[in-house]
């Protein structure tokens, strides 16, 4: 059965730096999504992706945040220079329709930043 | 903007009891509704989903939710829970336009013990 992928599962990082979590969606999906979760707390959502643009994107997904399908199956999610706040797992998404359908969830990258 | 309402943080049952997950929602505009679970260490996967019709919504693992329109409720049923059941669930919502954005209330931790 086909899946979302994530790499890597367990980034670790110091303030300031850049870090790149990278997503492989399901291949026919069209609508992609990043979703955080700090520990304890809700899933949030931080933005959507369709047609190689940004569709939404949350308070949450200020400057620092950039996302980018740099070829035909990559998504990836960069953070210009990480806070200790960002330390979450973050989740990407897809689906391939949009009205209703399900979102497929990749296990996550935990991201910690000393 | 919608909001998600799950009140209980933790259940704890007994095996082959019932249970009951409680979840309510707030929205201005007509909504999807979903539950997604999470097993410990693993990314969300869709339980089940309520999008028109019927108000009784199946889906795997036994789990069942009904829609409740005037108390703006979705609460999960499963008649007999399993150890197997023990997990991280979460109610959410989405709405009719925009890119459907999932919106998630806090999570429902199920306990399921001998």
């Amino acid at each position: 059965e086909p899946e979302v992928t994530q790499t890597p599962s367990h980034q670790v990082t110091q303030m300031g730096q850049e870090v790149i979590l990278r997503c492989v969606p399901i291949s026919n999906h069209l609508y992609f999504y990043w979703y955080r979760q700090i520990l304890g707390q809700k899933v949030e959502f931080l933005v959507s992706f369709y047609n190689n643009e940004i569709s939404e994107k949350s308070e949450i997904f200020d400057d620092q945040f950039s996302v980018e399908r740099p070829d035909g199956s990559n998504f990836t999610l960069k953070i210009r220079s990480t806070k200790l706040e960002d330390s979450a797992m973050y989740f990407c998404a897809s689906s391939i329709w949009r009205e209703g359908d399900e979102q497929y969830f990749g296990p996550g990258t935990r991201l910690t930043v000393t | 903007a919608q909001s998600v309402t799950q009140l209980d943080s933790q259940v704890p049952v007994f095996e082959e009891a019932p249970v009951e997950l409680r979840c309510n929602y707030s929205s201005s505009v007509s909504v999807y509704l979903f539950w997604y679970v999470q097993y410990p260490n693993q990314g969300l996967q869709l339980l089940l989903k309520y999008l028109s019709g019927s108000t009784l919504v199946k889906g795997i693992n036994g789990f069942e939710a009904e829609f409740n329109k005037s108390q703006t409720s979705f609460h999960l049923r499963k008649p007999s829970v399993h150890i197997s059941d023990t997990a991280e669930y979460f109610c959410a919502v989405s709405d009719n336009t925009g890119f459907q954005k999932l919106v998630f209330g806090t999570g429902t931790r199920l306990l399921v013990s001998p």
